[in-house]
């Protein structure tokens, strides 16, 4: 069925190294990708999203690329600070007038000091 | 900065129990949502809401279900017989603009059906 996961369900880092996170998706349908946060007891927080219609998005310190011939997203956060260890969702959202998201299952990162 | 509340942020209930569970969305935002999510796993769609009647619902959002915007400020997700499986935490979200646009999340309701 349609899906959208994560590769890894850890990545662990060192501060101040550079992370890329990673999400797969099969619904060519989606049109508007989103990546969340979740910090321990936390709902969802948001990063940075991006339409279908662009390659990258920059944010502070985030950059999210879509590769759409592969169906593939990344969340590429520079500079790890301790304040980036969450759980990490990518989550889309198909056209054809659907409200609800698509999230994955999250990877973990981890900053070590 | 506006945000999403949620109430109450813990609530066990016995199971066939009715629970109630209030969300205020962001004041000027339009569309509100319910999401759950089973300890350990991933976010789920439940149900959104605009202009006083349901959008679009997964699945997951059978008859056991309802929504209701009472009043101005209030979104509230109601069980009326609940299951254990039903034990999640529930996030309630809301954006300003339909589909495709960045919604907020509240804190959630960690739901427990003993």
């Amino acid at each position: 069925g349609e899906s959208v996961g994560l590769h890894l369900p850890t990545l662990s880092v060192q501060e101040g190294d550079n992370s890329i996170i990673n999400c797969a998706y099969s619904n060519s349908a989606s049109d508007y990708f989103i990546w969340y946060k979740q910090e321990s007891g936390k709902g969802p927080q948001f990063i940075i999203d991006i339409r279908s219609n662009m390659d990258k998005r920059q944010g502070q310190r985030v950059t999210v690329l879509l590769n759409k011939t592969v169906k593939h997203l990344s969340l590429q956060i520079a500079a790890t600070q301790p304040g980036d260890s969450a759980v990490y969702f990518c989550a889309e959202m198909h056209g054809g007038g659907a409200d609800g998201l698509t999230f994955g299952k999250g990877t973990h990162l981890i900053i070590q000091p | 900065e506006p945000e999403v509340t949620q109430t109450p942020s813990h609530q066990v209930t016995q199971m066939g129990q009715e629970v109630i569970l209030r969300c205020v969305p962001i004041s000027n935002h339009l569309y509100f949502y319910w999401y759950r999510q089973i300890l350990g796993q991933k976010v789920e769609f439940l149900v959104s809401f605009y202009n006083n009647e349901i959008s679009e619902k997964s699945e997951i959002f059978d008859d056991q279900f309802s929504v209701e915007r009472p009043d101005g400020s209030n979104f509230t997700l109601k069980i009326r017989s609940t299951k254990l499986e039903d034990s999640a935490m529930y996030f309630c979200a809301s954006s300003e603009y339909r589909a495709g646009t960045e919604a907020f999340f509240g804190q959630g309701t960690r739901l427990t059906v003993v």
